[in-house]
């Protein structure tokens, strides 16, 4: 069975800086996705990021990069220029090819951007 | 855009009632979940559907059962509401087959309380 570790329950950090979500996560497996997905409070969940466990290229969205290290199974995520909307429960996912799209989610980071 | 809605956001129920829970997708999904979230313990999955009809238990199936009777629609049911069972409900659905991307499309969730 896969497991995701999110470490860090709660984070801060001042407006405009970065900030860096950490996950690890535990598989035998060797094809599969791994997502971040924000919950800003009382709005829906939405996907921040995807990354495809072949590529070795880390995916970036505007702000939003990942740092995928597959050997030691941690997917990490850096906001850059944090802005008062990142406020938000952050949660990192893991899917396998096999796995009938069936996602495993971390315990969640809740992220505070401070003014 | 692919558009999940639920038929609550907020719900209170008294122990021992029976409680619906309604989720609608528009993007002809095959494939839809029903997820509970509570602090620390990220999103886990109750049930999920991959087709009209068809169910599979998830992680945490006790007390709860689910119906699909339209490719659209997934619905859980509380049989006999218990306290423990107050928690947020998310609904997700995903594509299969070639259009599986592996991302879930998530409803804006139902926060239930059982008293």
């Amino acid at each position: 069975a896969q497991t995701v570790t999110q470490s860090q329950p709660e984070m801060s950090v001042q407006e405009a800086e970065t900030v860096t979500l950490s996950c690890t996560y535990d598989t035998s497996e060797n094809n599969y996705y791994l997502f971040w997905y924000k919950q800003p409070p009382s709005r829906q969940m939405i996907l921040v990021i995807r990354q495809e466990a072949y590529k070795q290229q880390n995916a970036t969205e505007n702000r939003f990069s990942v740092n995928f290290q597959k050997a030691a199974k941690s997917f990490s995520l850096k906001i850059s220029d944090s802005q008062l909307g990142d406020t938000a429960m952050y949660f990192c996912a893991f899917v396998s090819y096999d796995a009938g799209n069936m996602l495993t989610f971390g315990g969640g980071t809740r992220l505070m951007v401070k003014p | 855009d692919v558009k999940v809605t639920q038929s609550s956001r907020y719900l209170v129920k008294r122990t021992g009632e029976k409680v619906f829970l309604e989720c609608v997708q528009d993007m002809d999904h095959e494939n839809m979940f029903w997820y509970r979230q509570d602090p620390g313990l990220g999103l886990r999955l109750i049930y999920f559907s991959y087709d009209v009809k068809m169910k599979e238990k998830g992680d945490i199936p006790e007390g709860y059962s689910v119906s699909r009777e339209k490719k659209e629609r997934f619905s859980l049911i509380l049989e006999s509401a218990s306290t423990n069972q107050t928690s947020m409900y998310l609904c997700a659905s995903v594509g299969a087959g070639s259009r599986a991307t592996y991302e879930q499309y998530f409803g804006p969730g139902t926060r239930l309380t059982v008293t």
